[in-house]
């Protein structure tokens, strides 16, 4: 199985502030990587597919980047609803999809 | 506007049989191009594949699951379903089912979900 890492687990931020965090394949996957946002007591929501694409309605705030094994997800100014988790997921090993382990954004 | 909504028991004794069913509403699960899937959550953890079903009835299941798991679909009720058995306490989670579109070969992404059913697998 193609392992996803998720790092850093958890960050803190304020309002405005320009974020980061990155997604590690454990072989190449090409850019078949996706970016989801989850909020306490949701579903998953879609930001980012095909490692840089960004999904119909999303800020464009949200951008992605990388290719091989190692992923970017930005997000240039953070926003009120910004703070949830975010969650890499490969589609290259088809059918067997895996997820990251989610990137938990707090309010500094 | 696709619409998910899983609906079955939010609480299962150890090894029985765990069945969800996801109703599709605002479009046709025979549509051309998706795959209708399951996943899982357990409680303040990750995001696990449970498996996925085509319009056809072809089916694609994760490995660590499969001699357990039976994903079905009712093309005339717009529906599909997961049966699991032997149920254990690691079954207990947040159970999703998900529209998956296939954008290009390898490439897709789920874009639409229901909103998460919890079963509890306990005696």
């Amino acid at each position: 199985d193609i392992q996803m890492t998720q790092s850093p687990s958890s960050l803190s931020a304020s309002l405005g502030d320009r974020v980061t965090f990155t997604c590690r394949a454990s072989q190449s996957i090409g850019t078949y990587l996706n970016w989801y946002q989850q909020k306490p007591g949701k579903a998953p929501k879609v930001l980012i597919y095909a490692a840089s694409r960004l999904q119909s309605g999303v800020p464009s705030r949200f951008s992605g980047s990388g290719s091989g094994t190692d992923f970017t997800l930005t997000i240039s100014s953070l926003q009120p609803e910004d703070f949830a988790t975010y969650y890499c997921q490969q589609t290259y090993s088809t059918p067997t999809w895996t997820f990251g382990q989610g990137t938990k954004v707090e309010i500094k | 506007q696709v619409q998910l909504q899983e609906s079955g028991p939010g609480l299962v004794e150890p090894s029985q049989t765990l069945s969800l069913t996801c109703t599709v509403s605002g479009g046709s699960i025979s549509s051309g191009g998706y795959f209708w899937s399951w996943i899982r959550q357990p409680a303040g953890k990750g995001l696990e594949w449970i498996g996925r079903i085509y319009t056809t009835g072809s089916t694609n299941y994760n490995p660590s699951l499969k001699s357990r798991l039976t994903i079905s679909v009712d093309t005339s009720e717009n529906q599909f379903s997961l049966k699991l058995t032997s149920v254990i306490a690691a079954d207990t989670a947040v159970y999703y089912c998900a529209r998956e579109w296939v954008y290009y070969a390898s490439g897709s992404l789920y874009d639409y979900w229901g909103q998460g059913t919890l079963v509890t697998v306990s005696s």
